[in-house]
């Protein structure tokens, strides 16, 4: 199965500030089939980015996806106090499905 | 956008069975891939399984291959999942999520997780 490890484990910023999220792959991921997804503490997780790069239905455009092969990349562009919260990549290019352990954003 | 109801919390004891449904609403399962993703106490997300209802072979991670069992009921757009010989690392919330599928030059089908249910929270213990 390919393993997705995520970086930083913790992101501690200010709002207003630029967020970059890196997720890297074990092997390259099947076209690029990499989604993230944040959740909130007793919230089940949203999707945010799929298929590297298209923003789900209702996202904003704060929010940007980008990479390929082995290397992705959540970027949000100014943090707003609702973006706080753990963030996740998946890959569903070869199953099993997998996902990253995350990345939580804080408040500095 | 289809809506995921999931059933309600469980408790059970260490070598028993759960099965936990996921009903849509607002549309009808037949249009997705559903997944079930667990997540325990204080930990990361983990996928169980998949299964598409009008494809319906599921797919299972090989860690939980041989406990657990993904079904469609289509007449009533339901999703179930059932895991078997329950441990009590086991305990955690379970999700249901649907998403659209691709299919692949080889038909293999690939799926993302678009909408998600509340949790169903099991808890193993004696």
């Amino acid at each position: 199965e390919i393993v997705l490890t995520q970086s930083p484990g913790t992101l501690s910023l200010s709002p207003g500030e630029r967020a970059t999220l890196s997720c890297r792959a074990g092997q390259s991921v099947y076209s690029n089939y990499l989604a993230w997804y944040q959740q909130k503490p007793g919230q089940a997780p949203r999707l945010l980015i799929y298929d590297a790069s298209s923003r789900a239905t209702g996202i904003p455009d704060r929010f940007s996806g980008g990479g390929s092969g082995t290397d992705f990349s959540l970027t949000i562009s100014r943090l707003e106090p609702e973006d706080f919260a753990v963030y996740y990549c998946q890959q569903y290019g070869s199953s099993p499905w997998t996902f990253g352990q995350g990345t939580k954003v804080e408040i500095k | 956008q289809v809506q995921l109801v999931q059933s309600g919390a469980e408790v059970k004891k260490p070598g028993s069975s759960v099965k936990v449904s996921c009903k849509a609403s607002g549309g009808t399962v037949s249009n997705y891939a559903i997944s079930w993703v667990r997540q325990a106490p204080g930990q990361g997300l983990e996928w169980v399984g998949g299964i598409i209802p009008r494809l319906p072979i599921p797919s299972y991670t090989q860690k939980f291959q041989d406990r657990v069992t993904i079904s469609a009921d289509e007449s009533t757009s339901t999703v179930y999942m059932e895991l078997s010989s329950l441990k009590s690392e086991d305990t955690a919330i379970y999700y249901c999520a649907a998403g659209w599928y691709y299919n692949d030059p080889e038909d293999n089908r690939h799926y993302y997780m678009g909408v998600w249910g509340k949790g169903t929270t099991v808890t193993v213990s004696s």
